[in-house]
């Protein structure tokens, strides 16, 4: 199994510009989120989502958008891009937490600049 | 803000030593879970505490948990230069989120 996958692994991309960043899973996870880290703020929830269809924001969702169509993907995008959105972005994926206490697999991460 | 607060967020110790680092959370939770962070990779999860349970060994990892004090701590026994890492621990409350802490960076040295 691939567990999550994350593209791209880096971008760089200019003030008021969009993009999309992918994640896909492949273990059939009904809960799929996406974090973002910055230096000593530890991880953030931006987005999650229960299921296909079902979103909601999380604690800093301001300037991103997510969509799930499928189970497998839950892509992010960043509508008009901000140097305060230079961070690393973590996808991350698990069986429904709250009824089975599964942990989060975690993608390798999008390292994102804006400049 | 957040719901974990790990503290200390610095620890450095040497090669056989313990390292503890605790977790403190402000509301209910349904478990709270710790994982481990290598430079640049993701997280991946350590172990996971239910809140009906009040301590967890895994290999060399023991977790407490105290939900009147809302806190939890991680130790590791006989540390080795591997362990060196960041660790966070995260709550999951009503919803089913899950919610991390900013995280303990731990230093080994050999």
């Amino acid at each position: 199994n691939a567990g999550v996958t994350q593209t791209p692994k880096f971008q760089v991309l200019k003030t008021g510009q969009s993009m999309t960043l992918q994640c896909a899973q492949d273990m059939n996870h009904e809960y799929m989120s996406w974090y973002r880290q910055d230096p000593g703020m530890g991880l953030r929830l931006i987005h999650y989502s229960v299921g296909a269809g079902i979103t909601d924001q999380g604690e800093v969702p301001n300037g991103y958008n997510v969509s799930r169509s499928t189970t497998e993907d839950f892509p992010l995008r960043l509508l008009s891009a901000a140097p305060s959105q230079t961070s690393v972005y973590f996808c991350a994926s698990s069986y429904l937490s709250h009824k089975s206490n599964s942990p989060l697999h975690f993608g390798n991460g999008t390292r994102l600049t804006v400049t | 803000s957040q719901q974990g607060e790990e503290d200390p967020q610095a620890l450095s110790i040497q090669e056989g030593e313990n390292a503890t680092m605790n977790c403190s959370y402000k509301t209910s939770i349904n478990n709270l879970q710790w994982y481990r962070q290598n430079s640049g990779r993701g997280l991946v999860h350590l172990i996971l505490i239910r809140s009906n349970e009040r301590e967890k060994h895994s290999g060399r990892l023991r977790v407490t948990l105290d939900t009147s004090k809302k806190s939890s701590s991680l130790l590791i026994t006989a540390s080795r230069a591997a362990d060196t890492a960041s660790y966070f621990c995260a709550t999951v409350g009503g919803g089913g989120k899950l919610i991390f802490g900013q995280g303990t960076e731990l230093s080994v040295k050999p």
